[in-house]
């Protein structure tokens, strides 16, 4: 089965530092991944998706995430924070096996941006 | 503008009320699904629907009912069974032909029981 763990439950980070947010996955096939952010009391948006295309992802506002296979690996990066940036992500795997489209969620990462 | 409604935003319940929480998309996808958020838990998997009715259980059906009469529409039924209705409640819609894995989602509804 499926499963990804979010190695931070908070990451925080100053104005105009880089951004690093952690997700290993468990998956026994080549899986789909994602990142999606989620601001307060609002849905979630896609930020990007790994598909078995190029392995770095280049998703909206600046962020991008690699996959790497033999550390079982896709985290999500940005060069430089923005104070808009602060939010809630999570990193989801697909999983196929039950015949649909199903999402397994990662319990996700605060990210505290300051001034 | 497309996308996905999700109301009421907030909903006010005393125990033992049942509660309605409406998903209306217009995205012209085939594939709905109802998500329930608690602080630190990611999100879990309440019910789907692949098609006009027919839905199936995910992983927390449990005091929760839905109905899939219309392709725009996915209401979610909070029942007085179900033991602890507070949270966060979050709809989202795909299309099967599309990305895989790609979901879009509504801007969620809060229940508080009271």
């Amino acid at each position: 089965a499926q499963s990804v763990t979010q190695l931070d439950s908070h990451v925080s980070v100053s104005e105009g530092t880089p951004v690093l947010l952690r997700c290993n996955y468990s998956s026994s096939y080549s899986p789909s991944l994602f990142w999606y952010v989620q601001h307060p009391n609002k849905g979630l948006q896609l930020l990007l998706k790994y598909t078995s295309a190029a392995t770095l992802v280049k998703g909206i506002n600046g962020f991008e995430a690699e996959f790497k296979k033999s550390e079982t690996s896709f985290h999500l990066t940005k060069p430089s924070a923005h104070m808009s940036d602060a939010a809630e992500y999570f990193c989801v795997v697909s999983d196929l096996a039950g015949g649909y489209n199903k999402l397994i969620f990662g319990a996700g990462t605060r990210l505290a941006v300051h001034p | 503008d497309g996308g996905i409604t999700q109301s009421p935003k907030y909903l006010f319940r005393k125990e033992g009320q049942n509660v309605t929480l409406s998903c209306e998309q217009n995205l012209n996808h085939d594939a709905m699904y109802w998500y329930r958020q608690d602080p630190g838990q990611g999100l879990r998997l309440i019910y789907y629907s692949q098609i006009v009715n027919d839905f199936q259980k995910g992983d927390i059906a449990e005091g929760y009912s839905v109905s899939r009469e219309k392709k725009e529409s996915f209401p979610l039924t909070v029942t007085s069974a179900q033991k602890n209705p507070t949270a966060f409640y979050l709809c989202a819609s795909s299309n099967p032909g599309g990305i895989t894995g790609e979901l879009f989602f509504g801007e969620g509804s809060r229940l508080t029981v009271l």
